[in-house]
């Protein structure tokens, strides 16, 4: 079955650099994009960026633009999204999620990491 | 940008009970657009792709249609477990764009 798992929580202080890792399993994995989406406390869903795993292109909001960098391993079936020059506003829980088929939504999501960027 | 604005922000329904959530994009998005419930501590789950395919596995009390600016997710029976947010997502265009939630409670 399709899983996305990522990596444990984390913890950071303002300014400081995120790696959050995102494993796949049972799926071709060059042959679906990997979405990064997040959600602050109290907000809803928010559209970071995504990479295509079969050639590396990637894709980013305007928001994310300079901070964000996501990137992918296919020996291991993992992607990766950096995020750099954190704020407080940055505490959010991250999720990956895989592109289904053309025009078929985002079919799986990993379990969430939370972020936490404190003093 | 394509915005999503959905409607109503939340609202409080009964087991049994017939709900219709709305979206509208602020510009024409032809079919691609999406359904997800989302429930704390959980990932979100996709209900409905391209407009109006339910996803495999979801029950069929869930339906949704519209195209262009307009669509609409209906839950024909509300049960227990529906109690959620549920959010509609455009892939139209990049930046994908969410809409803000409707959150769905117990009254």
């Amino acid at each position: 079955q399709v899983q996305l798992v990522q990596s444990g929580a984390e913890v950071r202080k303002p300014g400081a650099l995120v790696k959050v890792s995102c494993k796949a399993s049972g799926y071709s994995f060059t042959s679906y994009a990997i979405h990064w989406v997040r959600q602050a406390p109290g907000q809803g869903l928010e559209w970071m960026g995504w990479i295509n795993a079969g050639n590396g292109h990637t894709k980013y909001s305007q928001k994310f633009q300079g901070t964000v960098t996501i990137t992918r391993d296919t020996s291991t079936s993992t992607a990766y999204m950096n995020l750099s020059s954190l704020r407080s506003e940055d505490t959010a829980v991250y999720y990956c999620a895989r592109e289904g088929a053309a025009r078929s939504g985002i079919d799986y999501w990993g379990q969430g990491t939370l972020v936490t960027v404190s003093s | 940008d394509i915005q999503m604005t959905q409607s109503p922000s939340s609202l409080s329904a009964s087991v049994g009970d017939r709900v219709t959530i709305t979206c509208r994009a602020s510009q024409s998005i032809a079919r691609d657009l999406h359904w997800y419930q989302h429930k704390p501590g959980k990932a979100p789950k996709l209900l409905i792709y391209a407009a109006s395919s339910l996803q495999s596995g979801v029950p069929s009390r869930f339906s949704a249609s519209g195209s262009g600016t307009d669509f609409t997710l209906t839950i024909s029976s509300l049960q227990r477990d529906d109690f959620a947010t549920y959010y509609c997502q455009q892939s139209y265009s990049i930046p994908l764009t969410f809409g803000g939630g409707t959150k769905v409670e117990i009254k």
